[in-house]
């Protein structure tokens, strides 16, 4: 059974790089995409970005600037970075496996999750 | 950029049926997915697709869409079914991906 591991720092001061790792565990990297997703306290989820085995990247379009997810292949892991964090980047961040099917229509579904990273932006 | 609309919240009472809603220009052309979320937990998928569920989500929750909306209905809604629930597809006209706005349902 694939479980997702994650760590980072946990406070960060205004203008500093919010840096997170997610460890795969019991699955392979290859055949999905990897995703970031954040959810500020008290509000919804919102979509950060993915990842595939071959290094493709899709990014928020209102972070694009920002953010930067990369993976480390020998170490089974992902990363997500952030530059310049705000207080509005304060938020429980997520790291989840993206697969997707298809019938009449095409989707796309997160099926195992980490368990979060709560990451607070405060000078 | 596609946005995902949900009702904020949404009553139940115990057993009774209760369908959350998800709307959008994109749900014409994917399949949304959805999420459960306790407080203080990370979300779990509940239904992806037409109408599958991971083995381990009882069979009372159940999906299915309809022009630019998609729905996840409980059937017999149980005391461990308050929680927040979102929908999560593809924009139709990016590479990106979007989660709805998120329906608090509470059990009464």
């Amino acid at each position: 059974q694939v479980q997702l591991q994650q760590w980072g720092a946990g406070l960060l001061k205004p203008s500093e790089t919010l840096s997170l790792t997610c460890a795969v565990y019991g699955g392979s990297l290859s055949g999905y995409y990897w995703s970031w997703i954040r959810q500020p306290p008290g509000k919804g989820l919102e979509w950060i970005g993915e990842i595939n085995h071959s290094g493709s990247t899709n990014y928020n379009p209102s972070l694009k600037s920002r953010v930067t997810i990369s993976l480390d292949t020998s170490n089974n892991q992902l990363s997500l970075k952030v530059s310049s964090v705000t207080a509005a980047d304060t938020a429980e961040y997520y790291c989840a496996r993206r697969d997707y099917g298809s019938g009449r229509l095409v989707y796309y579904y997160m099926d195992v999750w980490g368990k979060g990273t709560t990451v607070t932006v405060s000078s | 950029s596609s946005e995902l609309a949900q009702d904020p919240a949404v009553s139940v009472a115990l057993g009774q049926t209760v369908r959350i809603t998800c709307q959008g220009d994109s749900l014409r052309n994917y399949y949304a997915s959805w999420y459960q979320q306790k407080p203080g937990q990370a979300p779990i998928l509940v239904i992806y697709g037409k109408n599958n569920r991971p083995s381990e989500i009882p069979d009372r929750f159940s999906g299915s869409s309809s022009g630019n909306t998609a729905s996840l209905t409980i059937t017999g809604a149980e005391a461990e079914d308050e929680a927040d629930y979102y929908c999560y597809s593809r924009d139709s006209s990016d590479n990106h991906y979007v989660f709805g706005t998120g329906t608090k349902v509470t059990v009464l």
